[in-house]
């Protein structure tokens, strides 16, 4: 069983709909939590990061941890056919460097 | 604002043959990542470096070598290609450990078949 899950999708909606995507995870001890989105043929940016649990607000995008579940969420309001994307979660524990990734969820937004 | 540059962005090789894959980057960033991206995987790391001089194995170093003679360069070697290591690879840097929230930077990839 991988450390971390993720559905890689594809996930298809319309435009103006709001996206939800999930990773889940066992190991208790991650304490970061980042979202990467990755456009077709580039390498991973950064969207956004939490720590611990609770929710971050970044304009339309919202990061969402429940540690007691062990499962992370990441909401995209009134969604654009530029985040289209591939969505990838990544987490990482304070005892040492490597983040552990997430397969990454395909989203396709339809005009 | 070039970040992180990686070279080739293509290449096919034969089983056996060897390739270097080249990463530069220009932010001054201590921390240089080699990762490889599969259909269904996720990102695995292969090898790091915590600065200049210094190289350590990630999740799945078997069958590369790395170096990183200067800060700004890490060189992935494949000295004997075999088609399981057909793969997109990326480089990626960060200013600190990834053990907190620190920010990776990735360069746009290298797409390596080896038939």
């Amino acid at each position: 069983q991988k450390e971390v899950e993720q559905d890689p999708g594809p996930l298809s909606v319309p435009e103006g709909a709001i996206v939800s995507l999930n990773c889940t995870y066992s190991n208790s001890a991650f304490q970061y939590f980042m979202w990467y989105r990755q456009y077709s043929r580039k390498g991973p940016e950064l969207l956004m990061y939490t720590y611990s649990s609770g929710n971050k607000e970044d304009g339309r995008f919202t990061a969402q941890v429940d540690k007691s579940s062990k499962y992370i969420s990441l909401f995209i309001r009134d969604s654009q056919p530029s985040d289209s994307a591939t969505y990838l979660c990544a987490m990482s524990a304070r005892s040492n460097y490597q983040l552990i990734w997430g397969a990454g969820t395909k989203l396709i937004i339809k005009p | 604002n070039a970040g992180v540059t990686q070279t080739p962005k293509f290449r096919v090789l034969k089983t056996g043959q060897s390739m270097t894959l080249l990463c530069a980057q220009d932010m001054n960033h201590e921390y240089m990542y080699w990762y490889r991206q599969d259909p269904g995987m996720g990102l695995r790391l292969i090898h790091y470096s915590v600065g200049e001089g210094t190289t350590a194995k990630g999740e799945v170093p078997d069958g590369y070598n790395v170096s990183r003679l200067k800060k700004q360069n890490f060189l992935l070697g494949l000295e004997s290609a075999a088609p399981s290591q057909t793969s997109v690879y990326f480089c990626a840097s960060s200013r600190a450990s990834t053990g907190t929230n620190e920010k990776l930077f990735f360069g746009s990839g290298t797409q390596l078949s080896v038939l």
